[in-house]
């Protein structure tokens, strides 16, 4: 079985500033990783998804992250933050093999003020 | 591409009725769906995965006769919730299995009063 720890519940920045949002991860076998964002009321947006190779992925909106496999963690970034990026964002974890079953983090509220 | 809708998008019911949810796979396949619940400021809950022509599996703790998936087609599963209570209300959100991801819907904000 896979579980997710995202580390911080809330993140304040401000706008123009350099954000990163922390996610480990727990499993016996390989995984597939994920981070979505859920603005409010909407379901969920696929921002970046790591399955395999390069280690560095980059996603939609200027957001990118880095599958760390010796720390299990697999941390959300982006240089410069907008006031549009303010959301919920979910860490995702399934096993490579098997179900497609997600287990999801806590969620971190990503906040930008200007 | 891999486009899930879901109807409706929010509903009021009365307690002690029924309500049924509708999710689709718009421009795929889905041969699993699956159906989550979450509550405000939380994160999603796995409620059940549904494979297309069999029954949905439930995770633990909910109750398969209250909350009653169908998946019809490759393209359908439904959730109704029977017999709604005020502790039913939440936000539902469906996703559409495909290859490696989930494609997911915008939700359905179920109020029961």
């Amino acid at each position: 079985a896979q579980s997710v720890t995202q580390l911080d519940s809330q993140v304040p920045v401000f706008e123009e500033a350099p954000v990163e949002l922390r996610c480990n991860y727990s499993s016996s076998v390989s995984v597939y990783l994920f981070w979505y964002v859920q603005y409010p009321n909407q379901g969920l947006q696929l921002l970046l998804k790591y399955l395999s190779g390069s280690t560095l992925v980059k996603g939609i909106n200027g957001f990118e992250a880095e599958f760390n496999k010796s720390q299990t963690s697999f941390h959300l970034r982006k240089p410069s933050v907008h006031i549009s990026d303010t959301a919920e964002y979910f860490c995702a974890v399934r096993g490579a093999q098997g179900a497609q079953k997600l287990v999801f983090g806590q969620g971190t509220r990503l906040t930008i003020n200007p | 591409g891999a486009v899930v809708s879901q109807h409706p998008s929010w509903v009021i019911c009365k307690s002690g009725t029924s309500v049924k949810i509708e999710c689709r796979s718009l421009d795929f396949q889905a041969t699993t769906m699956f159906w989550y619940r979450q509550f405000p400021k939380q994160s999603l809950m796995l409620m059940a995965t549904s494979n297309e022509g069999s029954k949905a599996t439930y995770e633990q703790g909910v109750e398969k006769d209250k909350f009653l998936i169908n998946h019809a087609s490759l393209t359908l599963s439904t959730l109704t919730v029977t017999s709604a209570h005020p502790e039913d209300s939440s936000f539902y959100i469906c996703s559409g299995g495909r290859y490696y991801e989930q494609y997911f819907g915008p939700g359905t904000r179920l109020t029961v009063t």
